[in-house]
């Protein structure tokens, strides 16, 4: 079956500091690869997104590169913020026959939980 | 922007007892589903409901869950027994038809059960 596999956290960063979490996926056929993004006490917000290999998504100063020879998904940014604190997961959505079994449904990463200080 | 609603916030409830909890997905969505997140842990899938019935559900969604989209607009999960161990975040979520196309997730409901 499908799965994603997160960096281990939490991870705490100065502001202005680059980050990258590092995610991984096994998957038949070709996912679309989603990070969403949860602030403290919040639902869960989608930060970025790609569909097919060699996509970048990016959002927010955030990007991830869809790399299908390595199945990696990893988040960057060059500059944190205070406001980025929050917990990151990574996720993958099967490209199913529309109306068919799992389509459409999400396998999650763990989440990583980010810190930043001032 | 519209969005997925789900309500309530936070929901307290004794052991035994049964729970509705209730959503309201995108207006013209077509595909449904329920995640749970236990504290600290990983968000889970446990349903998804397509042309009023189950597409698929995980290993978690046993016997004591059931969802209906009783009107055009609601989409609801039901336990009919609560246990301490269903105590979670439930968020539910909607997508139109593309599934390269992110699904939207409501803000989630407190579970607690005592």
């Amino acid at each position: 079956g499908n799965s994603v596999t997160q960096m281990e956290g939490p991870v705490t960063l100065s502001e202005e500091a680059f980050l990258t979490i590092n995610c991984t996926y096994t998957a038949t056929g070709y996912p679309s690869l989603f990070w969403y993004v949860q602030y403290p006490g919040e639902g869960l917000q989608l930060l970025l997104k790609a569909t097919k290999a060699d996509d970048k998504g990016s959002n927010k100063g955030f990007e991830a590169t869809y790399r299908k020879e390595t199945t990696s998904f990893h988040l960057e940014k060059g500059s944190v913020q205070v406001s980025d604190s929050a917990v990151y997961f990574c996720a993958l959505s099967d490209q199913g026959a529309p109306g068919g079994t799992s389509y459409g449904k999400l396998t999650f990463g763990q989440g990583t939980i980010l810190t930043v200080h001032p | 922007e519209p969005e997925v609603t789900q309500t309530p916030s936070h929901q307290v409830t004794q052991m035994g007892q049964e729970v509705i909890l209730r959503c309201v997905p995108i207006s013209n969505h077509l595909y449904f589903y329920w995640y749970r997140q236990i504290l600290g842990q990983k968000v889970e899938f446990l349903v998804s409901f397509y042309n009023n019935e189950i597409s698929e559900k995980s290993e978690i969604f046993d016997d004591q869950f059931s969802v209906e989209r009783p009107d055009g607009s609601n989409f609801t999960l039901k336990i009919r027994s609560t246990k301490l161990e269903d105590s979670a975040m439930y968020f539910c979520a909607s997508l139109l038809q593309d599934s390269n196309q992110p699904q939207h997730f409501g803000d989630g409901t407190r579970l607690s059960i005592l």
